[in-house]
């Protein structure tokens, strides 16, 4: 059975100050791997897909990366308008996604 | 396109009876899926389908729930007989060749 466990559950960072998220998973057979933003009362909002160990993605303050067994993704000089939930998922043998809780993040400006 | 769009946004229903909602997925997206979310949790995948083909449904999914998606197109969730637990986000997301999915904005169902 696919498995994912994000940490930390909670995490506040002042404006500008960087960080990263921890994603740690079990897949039999990757497909993919998914990081998501949700706000509050809406849908996920896809960020970036990754296939393969090494791989890295960035966009605008965001980089994610992935190894065999975890995906980190990295927040460069967050804004509070990078405030919200990440969610990471996996796609293995079967085509749905198993997603962790999530981390929600808070920007103090 | 206009991206996956669900309807209706909210419903509030009172326990025992029976709800629909409705998914349009983007358009030329052979794959739709249904998940459920609850607060504080990652989406839980509920079934999936390929065209008009159900190919997966979750052992979450009970007898009460129904889905379809009759010509490949959009597609609707039933929920039968609707207890308190069902009160949830119920997301919907299609997908093409890849497999990256793109959600709608859900529909937030409460039952009292």
């Amino acid at each position: 059975e696919d498995q994912v466990t994000q940490s930390p559950e909670a995490l506040r960072l002042q404006e500008g100050e960087s960080s990263s998220l921890n994603c740690s998973y079990t897949v039999s057979g990757l497909r993919g791997l998914f990081w998501y933003r949700q706000d509050p009362g809406k849908g996920p909002e896809f960020l970036f897909t990754l296939y393969s160990a090494g791989e890295e993605k960035e966009k605008e303050r965001l980089k994610a990366t992935l190894t065999k067994k975890e995906s980190f993704l990295h927040i460069t000089a967050p804004k509070p308008e990078d405030s919200a939930t990440y969610l990471c998922a996996v796609s293995g043998s079967a085509r749905q996604l198993t997603f962790g809780s999530g981390t929600q993040l808070t920007v103090l400006p | 396109d206009t991206g996956v769009s669900q309807d209706p946004r909210h419903k509030i229903t009172k326990r025992g009876q029976n709800v629909t909602f409705r998914c349009d997925p983007i358009s030329e997206h052979n794959r739709l899926y249904w998940y459920r979310q609850t607060l504080g949790q990652g989406p839980e995948f509920l079934t999936y389908f390929q065209n008009e083909a159900q190919l997966e449904k979750s052992r979450l999914l009970s007898d009460r729930f129904s889905a379809e998606r009759p010509k490949g197109s959009f597609s609707t969730l039933e929920i039968q007989r609707t207890e308190q637990g069902d009160s949830a986000m119920y997301l919907c997301a299609s997908s093409s060749v890849g497999d990256t999915q793109y959600f709608g904005p859900g529909t937030r169902l409460t039952v009292l």
